[in-house]
């Protein structure tokens, strides 16, 4: 079983310059979800997925990200315009249902660096 | 305001020997605990999960403690391998939510 895919790996920007990431998320898996994580942090949710429809996007900085889910498959993260604090890994994430039990499947991240 | 506390950045263990991990949390609304492990460069793997209805659960060389009038868990890992060598993050949620909130990580080393 494939696991989940991200893309890009690593990603250098100026401020002020916009980025998109993109994942791909395990078949089958419902909820989906964006991590940003900060050097010496955990990883903190974005926002989260189920299907096509948000679920909490409480955390996501809305002047500045914005995040889909066509389809209820692929989705994409973007940041206009980026800031120097939002250096940091962006990790997507799945699982299989929306009721916590199940653990969620991590891709390996965006490594993202403003400057 | 950390709703899921690891207070130690990182941990040194000699090989063969136990490895104690150690998180706090803060919201008693809390039912589900898992262990996540992260090699540099990869995203966190699961590793063990604890729901608030059990005290103990262990798969193979890991074991999680939950103690919930403290509000504290433990992990441990018997025997230690420097292979176990990783950033080990601790996570909680609320069932009805799903969505996991994470501790800040303590930097394990297995030494040969």
């Amino acid at each position: 079983e494939a696991g989940v895919a991200q893309s890009p790996r690593y990603k250098i920007i100026e401020k002020r310059q916009s980025v998109a990431f993109w994942c791909n998320p395990i078949s089958g898996h419902a909820t989906l979800y964006w991590y940003q994580q900060i050097l010496g942090q955990g990883p903190k949710l974005l926002i989260q997925f189920q299907n096509n429809g948000v679920v909490d996007d409480s955390q996501l900085p809305k002047d500045r990200f914005s995040a889909e889910r066509l389809k209820g498959v692929d989705s994409t993260l973007k940041i206009q315009p980026a800031k120097l604090e939002d250096s940091a890994v962006y990790l997507c994430a799945s699982r299989s249902g929306l009721a916590g039990g199940d653990e969620q499947y991590f891709g390996p991240g965006t490594r993202l660096t403003v400057t | 305001d950390q709703q899921v506390k690891q207070n130690s950045p990182s941990l040194s263990v000699q090989e063969g020997r136990i490895s104690i991990l150690n998180c706090d949390y803060t919201n008693s609304m809390f039912d589900y605990f898992l262990w996540y492990k992260k090699y540099p460069a990869e995203g966190p793997t699961f590793l063990i999960s604890i729901s608030s209805i059990k005290d103990k659960n262990e798969d193979g060389r890991f074991t999680v403690f939950l103690n919930k009038s403290a509000k504290h868990l433990s992990l441990h890992i018997v025997p230690s391998q420097p292979g176990d060598s990783a950033v080990y993050f601790c996570a909680a949620s609320a069932r009805s939510q799903g969505n996991l909130i994470f501790g800040k990580g303590t930097k394990l080393s297995v030494k040969p």
